[in-house]
């Protein structure tokens, strides 16, 4: 069975500071990961996905994840955050067509 | 070019009512997903529809949740006799063509339709 941790449930940054955002994944083969930004109101948008080669991978908006097999995770990162950043961001891993999601972290963005 | 679009926005509903959720997936997308988002929890998958391929319907929490896609294209998801436990944003994505295993195409989701239940 496949499943995401997200051990935070509210982040709070300052602007200008930098973002790091855990996740933990179970999956049975080699997984596919990505990270996903939803706004207010706002549908998901794909910030940005791992399937092989390469385990630092860039992303939209400036994030950056790093995959670890050994400890199973795919952590998101920003060196400086805007105050645009502030959003729920969600964890995911899958193959296929089916995606199992992390209940979410949400970052609060401070002047 | 337009996303995916759904409707309506928000919902609000009494127990025991049905309602219809519509999605409007991304011309061409052959591939639509309905996800349910309940209050501090992840995405759940509910139903997966490719091309004229039966549907994984294998996400669906009661037999009181429905969807079909007509014509490959507009996807409706019915939920009968409305409970408060049924309260969640349901989202809706669609890809160019579905994944298979050891593959995966990029899933574009719409805004969502936000279901109060009373």
């Amino acid at each position: 069975a496949q499943s995401v941790t997200q051990p935070d449930i509210h982040i709070t940054v300052s602007e200008g500071a930098s973002l790091e955002l855990r996740c933990n994944y179970s999956y049975g083969a080699t997984p596919y990961l990505f990270w996903y930004v939803q706004s207010p109101g706002q549908g998901l948008q794909l910030l940005l996905k791992y399937f092989s080669g390469d385990t630092l991978v860039q992303g939209i908006k400036g994030f950056e994840a790093e995959f670890k097999r050994s400890q199973s995770s795919f952590n998101l990162r920003k060196p400086s955050v805007h105050w645009s950043d502030a959003a729920e961001y969600f964890c995911a891993v899958g193959g296929g067509y089916k995606l199992s999601f992390g209940a979410g972290t949400t970052v609060t963005v401070r002047a | 070019g337009a996303g995916v679009s759904q409707s309506p926005s928000n919902k609000v509903t009494e127990k025991g009512k049905d309602v219809e959720l519509r999605c409007d997936p991304i011309s061409g997308h052959t591939a639509l997903y309905w996800y349910r988002q309940s209050l501090g929890q992840g995405l759940e998958f509910l139903i997966y529809f490719q091309g004229n391929s039966a549907p994984d319907k294998s996400g669906l929490p009661s037999d009181r949740f429905s969807a079909e896609r007509t014509g490959g294209s507009v996807s409706t998801l019915t939920i009968q006799r409305t409970q408060q436990e049924d309260s969640a944003v349901y989202l809706c994505a669609s890809s160019l063509v579905g994944g298979r295993p050891g593959s995966y195409n990029e899933q574009f989701f719409g805004p969502g339709t936000r279901l109060t239940v009373l």
